[in-house]
């Protein structure tokens, strides 16, 4: 099983609502990742989870929260955001955080923020 | 940064055609990746490349990893509708920092 699910598959937010995306695997994976993927753009990295601690955070605005409550899942927490963080937020894991291990990709939750 | 440069930006080829794409770097790597992306999809595994001068196959698809490390490419031979997508490359180095290319968007006439 190399499955990463995320829910819900599409969220339409305004402005000053509170949602969350969330994010699982059952595949004894440690590392756990958040990207932000634009239209016709490549993945960018938003935060890296290794062992249920944050590792990584590529200066993402606070209005982005990431959680890892435990080792098979991961949330982001979002609030107060703008019509520019609309995207297709990829959710990945990976065995281990190291140079020769895959990270396997969720299909991802697009975001459309009014 | 380390920045990738992936070639072609969009292909439109005929099914059966075969297709080649590469992806090159100012600064090595320890993993070259390659990934397809179908619309509204998360990225899916092609190929994962872990030593320099590996040739690798996947049913119709090859990818090599440059002998200087610092250039990968993928080739799809005897293209079918369903190859339609982007294809990324991505390369890791050590902290598992992955760092992807722009994206190949492959169109295949039927």
């Amino acid at each position: 099983d190399t499955e990463v699910t995320q829910t819900p598959k599409h969220l339409v937010m305004g402005m000053t609502n509170k949602k969350s995306l969330k994010c699982e695997q059952h595949m004894g994976h440690r590392a756990m990742y958040w990207y932000k993927q634009k239209a016709k753009k490549p993945p960018e990295l938003m935060f890296v989870y290794s062992y249920e601690k944050l590792s990584i955070n590529e200066s993402v605005p606070s209005r982005f929260s990431p959680e890892c409550p435990n080792s098979s899942l991961l949330n982001l927490h979002l609030h107060a955001l703008q019509p520019e963080d609309s995207a297709l937020y990829l959710c990945a894991s990976s065995h281990d955080w190291t140079s020769t291990d895959t990270q396997y990709f969720g299909p991802g939750t697009r975001l459309t923020v009014l | 940064g380390q920045q990738l440069n992936q070639s072609p930006q969009s292909m439109f080829i005929q099914e059966g055609e075969d297709v080649s794409m590469n992806c090159t770097s100012s600064s090595i790597f320890n993993t070259w990746l390659w990934y397809k992306q179908d619309p509204g999809e998360g990225p899916v595994l092609l190929i994962a490349l872990y030593k320099a001068g590996e040739l690798t196959s996947n049913g119709r698809l090859t990818a090599q990893f440059g002998i200087t490390r610092k250039d990968s490419f993928l080739n799809i031979s005897a293209s079918i509708p369903s190859d339609v997508g982007i294809y990324f490359c991505a390369g890791q180095n050590n902290n598992n920092d992955m760092r992807f290319g722009a994206g190949t968007r492959l169109t295949v006439k039927p």
